[in-house]
C-alpha cells in the first residue's frame, strides 16, 4: 500500500560530515515526518513538514534540519555527524485534515552509518 | 510527557500457537493508539489502530483492545504463522499532531 520511497537505502560517512537523505511522498499526501531508528529501538521523532512548514519538533538538535518541496517531497540534512547518529532514518508520509491523527505510511528508510 | 511501553523480547512460539504483546501508554487526552509491524530490511506498516476507549482495531488475525481504565492496547492473535516473525511496535498519537511515540518493539520469532 504504502509509496513512500527513500534514498538512498545505505550510506557510511564519517564523523564531522554532512549528510542528505531524501523521500518522496507516498501520491496525495501532504504531510511527511522523519523519525530515527536507532537499533533495537523504536523509531524517535525528529520532526513533520506540512506545506513546506516544520509543523513539529522532536528532542533533536538544531544540526537536525529538513525542507519539503511543492511536490511533497521532503530532505532530511544532518551536520556535523557523530557516532551517535548512526542509525536507521525512516521517513513517514500523511494525509493532514482537520485535527484527525491519520496514519503513517513509511519508507523503508536510509541505514546511515558513521565511522 | 507521552510514552509507550511494551514487553521485551524476543518472543519465541512455535506455529498455530497464541501470541499476546503487552502494550500500556501513559498520555495527555484523548490519543489515538496504533500497531506497526516491521518485517526484516523493511519500513514499519501499519498494523491496526483505534482511536476511542473500548475500540477495536483487528487485521489479518490480529486485535486490540483500546482500554482507557489500564491505559493498555495489548495485541493479540490466536493462532500465528511462521510469516508472523517481525518486530511489533506499539504507537500513539496525541495531543501534538503527527507527533507518534513508539514503544521499543517486540521481536516475535514463530517457529515450524
Amino acid at each position: 500500500e504504502t509509496g513512500v520511497t527513500q534514498s538512498p537505502t545505505h550510506l557510511i560517512k564519517t564523523r564531522g560530515q554532512q549528510v542528505t537523505l531524501r523521500c518522496s511522498s507516498q501520491s496525495g499526501h501532504n504531510t511527511v515526518s522523519w523519525y530515527q531508528q536507532a537499533l533495537g529501538q523504536g523509531p524517535q521523532f525528529i520532526f513533520q513538514y506540512y506545506r513546506e512548514e516544520e509543523n513539529g519538533r522532536g528532542n533533536f538538535p538544531p544540526r537536525f534540519s529538513g525542507l519539503q518541496f511543492p511536490n511533497y517531497s521532503s530532505e532530511l540534512n544532518v551536520n556535523a555527524l557523530e557516532l551517535d547518529d548512526s542509525a536507521l532514518y525512516l521517513c513517514a508520509s500523511s494525509f493532514k485534515q482537520g485535527a484527525t491523527n491519520e496514519k503513517l505510511f513509511f519508507g523503508s528508510g536510509t541505514q546511515l552509518s558513521v565511522l | 510527557g507521552d510514552s509507550v511501553t511494551q514487553m521485551e523480547g524476543p518472543v519465541t512460539l512455535s506455529e498455530e500457537a497464541f501470541l499476546t504483546i503487552n502494550c500500556t501508554y501513559t498520555a495527555t487526552g484523548y490519543p489515538s493508539l496504533f500497531w506497526y509491524v516491521q518485517y526484516p530490511g523493511e519500513g514499519l506498516q501499519l498494523l491496526l489502530k483505534a482511536t476511542k476507549a473500548d475500540d477495536k482495531g483487528s487485521n489479518k488475525g490480529f486485535e486490540a483492545t483500546y482500554r482507557k481504565e489500564t491505559t493498555s492496547f495489548h495485541l493479540e492473535k490466536g493462532s500465528v504463522q511462521v510469516s508472523d516473525s517481525a518486530v511489533y511496535f506499539c504507537a500513539l498519537s496525541g495531543t501534538s499532531w503527527g507527533k507518534f511515540q513508539f514503544g521499543a518493539g517486540t521481536q516475535v520469532v514463530v517457529t515450524p
